[in-house]
Order: structure tokens, then sequence, then C-alpha cells
């Protein structure tokens, strides 16, 4: 199946901080990079996404960018807060399939 | 959930049964999926439908087998469980190019 390694696997920051998550591909064909939080015992929420055509995408306190010449692309979170914590992973969309990374696992510290 | 409902929670089977995971949404979506995931690692995908009667393997199908009779119903047939199939299982929807997934069934073979 396709790669998509994800780093790192584990991220601790202080309230009010910021977190970096990144991801790499190999399907240079992906046009579809979806983020996804996952509480402890429950699905995958999707967060936020970005398309091949778009460089940046924000969403209030989230962020992700892409950089297809690179394959890859990250997700920012500014002012952490402890609702933050959480396990989150990136996937890439590679015709009718997703591969997801193998996740970060975010605490955030009061 | 996203209108994803998935039975049972939890389930414990010995070696060699049989059990099928059900997968309902509400939502009239063709898109339907079905992955594993195995503690600290991402979600693999097993199979997935783009609509009633269309069904096609995921990354790892091997043991497992689906079916889609109806756009409402997805579910994921498990013969001869094995141990190597104890994991979390998670259905998801597609709306678009972004899934929406169930709260998970908790499988565990001994």
């Amino acid at each position: 199946g396709e790669n998509v390694e994800q780093h790192p696997s584990t991220l601790s920051v202080q309230e009010g901080d910021s977190a970096v998550i990144k991801c790499t591909y190999s399907d240079s064909a992906s046009n579809y990079f979806p983020w996804y939080k996952q509480e402890l015992g429950k699905g995958p929420q999707l967060i936020i996404d970005i398309r091949s055509n778009v460089g940046e995408k924000k969403d209030q306190r989230i962020a992700v960018t892409l950089n297809k010449t690179a394959k890859h692309f990250s997700l920012h979170i500014t002012e952490t807060q402890p609702e933050d914590s959480a396990v989150y992973f990136c996937a890439q969309n590679t015709g009718n399939q997703f591969y997801f990374g193998t996740g970060t696992s975010l605490t955030v510290i009061p | 959930n996203a209108g994803v409902t998935q039975t049972p929670k939890f389930r414990i089977l010995k070696i060699g049964q049989s059990m099928t995971l059900q997968c309902t949404q509400d939502m009239n979506h063709n898109y339907m999926y079905w992955y594993r995931q195995d503690p600290g690692m991402g979600l693999k995908l097993i199979y997935y439908s783009v609509g009633a009667g269309i069904t096609d393997k995921g990354e790892v199908p091997n043991g497992y087998n689906v079916s889609r009779s109806t756009t409402e119903d997805f579910p994921l047939r498990l013969e001869l469980a094995a141990p190597s199939q104890t994991s979390v299982y998670f259905c998801a929807i597609g709306i678009g190019s972004e899934q929406y997934f169930g709260p998970g069934t908790r499988l565990t073979v001994t």
C-alpha cells in the first residue's frame, strides 16, 4: 500500500503553546489530505483537510500546509488547550482508498 | 458520529468462530468503508463500497468478507476468527472526499 509517515509519535506541549505534526507521503497522484482527531474510545473525527491545488488552509486555531513538491503536509495547532489532547492522524487519498499515518498522541499540559 | 451506527460495541470470539459486524447509515450516501485499527497504529482499509451491489478490496482484506445489498447497510463478516483479527473496527461513510466514522467495534479473538 501507499506509505504515509507521521512524526512525532508523541508530543507534549504547555497550554497556550503551538503544536506541529508532520506527514510525508509517497504517491504523487494523491490530491486530498485530511487530518483526523481521535479521542479515547471514539472514532476518528475529521478536523481539517487540504486539496492539492491549495498550499495552506486555516480554520480558527488549526491550519494545514501542503508541499506537493516535497510530498509533505503538516498540521499546526496554535494556542493549544487541554481539550486538544488526543491522537491525531494524517491521511492521503489515492483513488477510492485512504492511507493513514500511525498517529501522534498530543498531550496539552495545563 | 455522522449518522453511522455500529453494532456490537464489544465482542469476544473464540478462535474459529464467525461473526458479522454491523454498520448502518441513515444518510443515503453511496460510499462506505471498513477499517481496522491496531494498538498504536493508524487505520488500515479492509473493504469499501461505492454503492449498493458494489464492493472492492482495500489494503488488508484477507480473512474478511463484505456485502452491500442496500445503501444503508454494509456488514463485515469474519468466517474463521483468528487472534490476528483482534482489533478495533471502524465503519465510515464517504461524503465527497470526506470520511465520517462510526464509534467502532472492539473485537478480541482468544
